[in-house]
């Protein structure tokens, strides 16, 4: 079965400056989707950015950045430039490409931005 | 930007009614799902719902929970009889034309059950 594992509860950072959240994930299969999702205290699930296992190339959007490592299993999102918008719960999920449907999360990230 | 809505955005209900959760999701996407996140805990998968059937379901999922797709523009989940641990955030998501779309959430409804 595929699992997602966040390992760090909450994590903090100092506004301007860049925070790297971690997550790592079980799999066997070779063609699957990666995600991070951010939920500000509204609650809403708001998508940062995906990621095609089968593309070699790191995903970004502005100051979001991953760092995939396919064979380590190992996604991490980098926030560089942080702001004080960006405090949310922050959660990795993973989605097979073929025959399943559903999204499997991580436990998620607590971020603090500290002005 | 189009986006999924969803309401209530809270309700409570007693244990044992029935409750229906409606969303609306983006207008030209083909795929639904809900989700449920009970407090402090990890999302959890639901239900996914293409072409008017249910396409992949959790255990979660038992017979006190049934989806429907109403009108070509609604998406509901209705809980027959209400239990306290049904208690949780409920998020409805659409993806686009093709299975590994996207998900897009909604807002969520938060559902307490007394």
């Amino acid at each position: 079965a595929q699992t997602v594992t966040q390992s760090q509860p909450e994590m903090s950072v100092q506004e301007a400056e860049t925070v790297t959240l971690s997550c790592t994930y079980d799999t066997s299969e070779s063609d699957y989707y990666l995600f991070w999702y951010k939920q500000p205290p509204s609650r809403q699930m708001i998508l940062v950015i995906r990621q095609e296992a089968y593309k070699q190339q790191n995903a970004t959007e502005n100051r979001f950045s991953v760092n995939f490592q396919k064979a380590a299993k190992s996604f991490s999102l980098k926030i560089s430039d942080s702001q004080l918008g960006d405090a949310a719960m922050y959660f990795c999920a993973y989605r097979v490409l073929d025959s399943n449907y559903q999204l499997i999360w991580g436990a998620g990230t607590k971020l603090i931005i500290k002005p | 930007e189009p986006e999924v809505t969803q309401t209530p955005s809270h309700q409570v209900t007693q244990m044992g009614q029935e409750v229906i959760l409606r969303c609306v999701p983006i207008s030209n996407h083909l795929y639904f799902y809900w989700y449920r996140q009970i407090l402090g805990q990890k999302v959890e998968f639901l239900v996914s719902f293409y072409n008017n059937e249910i396409s992949e379901k959790s255990e979660i999922f038992d017979d006190q929970f049934s989806v429907e797709r109403p009108d070509g523009s609604n998406f509901t989940l209705k809980i027959r009889s209400t239990k306290l641990e049904d208690s949780a955030m409920y998020f409805c998501a659409s993806g686009g034309q093709g299975v590994t779309d996207t998900q897009y959430f909604g807002p969520g409804t938060r559902l307490t059950v007394l």
